[in-house]
């Protein structure tokens, strides 16, 4: 079974608000991904990392920002959330190729 | 044209029935060819994968893999109202995992 956290599972927020997600994994996994889905719609990578110290942008632009610097750790930070931002996260973790583990996401409301 | 193309349904089967979804891919270095699942609300899980052409079987699951036609399948046998997902195809290309879009399945009783 998979070890990975998302925390928290559920945020409502303010306009202009600072915001971390956390994303943490047991599994000595090297690569981290974080995706964005919105309901029914399809999932967008929008950071990843292969190691610490290591982290590159997804396909998707995206405004948030993402640090590694421990293996098992690999938080998302919003420095102003804004509406568009309403979304789900979800953070996945691989030894690599195709076989990624999930986190049961965020989901964040940014009013 | 985009790199991993699946049709996005739903696909309704009556239960017991064998449910066949489609997957076709753009790039012909693809190397590996993946199968998750997502509940509604929930994470993707990862059901199935294959590399070589041909078929592999995994309980009631099959995925078919045609590189020639960049083409690759699930089939679900004996379909049963717990496999009511989203079925997204995912696949590799060097270090790139692209998903697909998704079908979802709707197994009816």
């Amino acid at each position: 079974e998979a070890d990975i956290y998302q925390t928290p599972r559920y945020l409502v927020i303010g306009t202009g608000k600072k915001i971390t997600l956390e994303c943490s994994q047991t599994m000595g996994h090297d690569k981290m991904y974080w995706y964005q889905q919105d309901p029914g719609m399809e999932l967008h990578l929008i950071h990843y990392s292969y190691g610490v110290n290591s982290t590159e942008k997804g396909d998707l632009s995206s405004e948030s920002t993402v640090s590694r610097i421990r293996t098992e750790h690999f938080p998302l930070t919003l420095e102003s959330a804004r509406p568009s931002h309403t979304s789900q996260y979800l953070c996945a973790s691989s030894t690599g190729g195709g076989e990624l583990f999930f986190g049961e996401g965020s989901r964040l409301t940014v009013l | 044209q985009k790199e991993v193309e699946q049709n996005s349904g739903p696909l309704s089967v009556p239960e017991g029935a064998i449910a066949s979804l489609n997957c076709t891919y753009s790039d012909r270095g693809s190397q590996s060819f993946f199968w998750y699942r997502q509940y509604s609300g929930k994470s993707p899980e990862l059901i199935m994968f294959i590399y070589s052409n041909g078929d592999k079987e995994d309980g009631r699951f099959t995925a078919q893999l045609n590189k020639a036609s960049q083409y690759v399948s699930l089939l679900i046998r004996d379909s049963q109202p717990s496999d009511s997902a989203t079925y997204l195809c995912a696949v590799l290309v060097g270090d790139k995992l692209t998903f697909g879009t998704g079908t979802q399945l709707k197994v009816e009783l």
